[in-house]
């Protein structure tokens, strides 16, 4: 099973300041790569997939970059609709995994 | 638009079953891969399921092989999961989605409780 970390495990950002979120996974998984944000109380949404291609959606301020191993999500000035929590799931092996999340909180 | 309704869920003793159901509307259901993912309280999600588009392959999580199957009936546009032998470990809420590899669309999810 391929274990997908990220970090950090909380992220404390100002509005308007830039967040960067990392996810690695222990085995090369390709561009098979997807980034989903949850907020309290609901379903997660995917936001990102193929570690690049930004989802229906999501505003251009959200970019992902990576591939193999080694990922980024970048959030350009935060607004305050996009504090919540970040997972990172790799769809490229059985089983798909998820990352243990980020959550990205109000400084 | 997109619509996942998923039911079935509740609270169930250790050992028990139950069958979730996911009504899905607004796309071509059997065109696309589908898949059931769970979430314990305060965690992250975790994959459970996922079978084809035309039901002919399925894949399931090491945690609940040969306990869940997951299955699905394209005449009436819904996806199933049957669960049994539960364990107080299956308490989560139960996210019916749309899409495998990735997973695009998450419904709202029914809450599963096994407890005695």
């Amino acid at each position: 099973e391929i274990v997908m970390t990220q970090s950090p495990g909380t992220l404390s950002v100002s509005p308007g300041e830039r967040a960067t979120l990392s996810c690695r996974a222990s085995q090369s998984v390709s561009s098979n790569l997807a980034w989903y944000q949850q907020k309290p109380g609901q379903a997660p949404r995917l936001l990102i997939y193929g570690a690049s291609t930004r989802a229906t959606g999501f505003p251009a301020r959200f970019s992902g970059s990576g591939s193999g191993t080694e990922f980024t999500l970048t959030i350009d000035s935060l607004q305050s609709e996009d504090f919540a929590v970040y997972y990172c799931q790799q769809y490229n092996n059985w089983p798909q995994t998820f990352g243990g999340g980020t959550k990205v909180e109000i400084k | 638009e997109v619509q996942l309704l998923e039911s079935g869920g509740g609270l169930e003793q250790p050992g028990g079953s139950l069958r979730l159901s996911c009504a899905a509307s607004g796309f071509t259901f059997s065109s696309y891969g589908m898949t059931w993912v769970r979430q314990a309280p305060g965690k992250g999600p975790e994959w459970v399921s996922s079978i084809s588009g035309s039901g002919g392959a399925t894949y399931h999580a090491d945690s609940v092989k040969g306990r869940f199957t997951i299955s699905r009936d394209n005449s009436k546009n819904t996806l199933y999961l049957q669960m049994n032998s539960l364990r107080v470990e299956d308490t989560a809420v139960y996210y019916c989605a749309k899409g495998r590899q990735p997973i695009d669309y998450w419904g709202q999810g029914t809450l599963v409780t096994v407890s005695s």
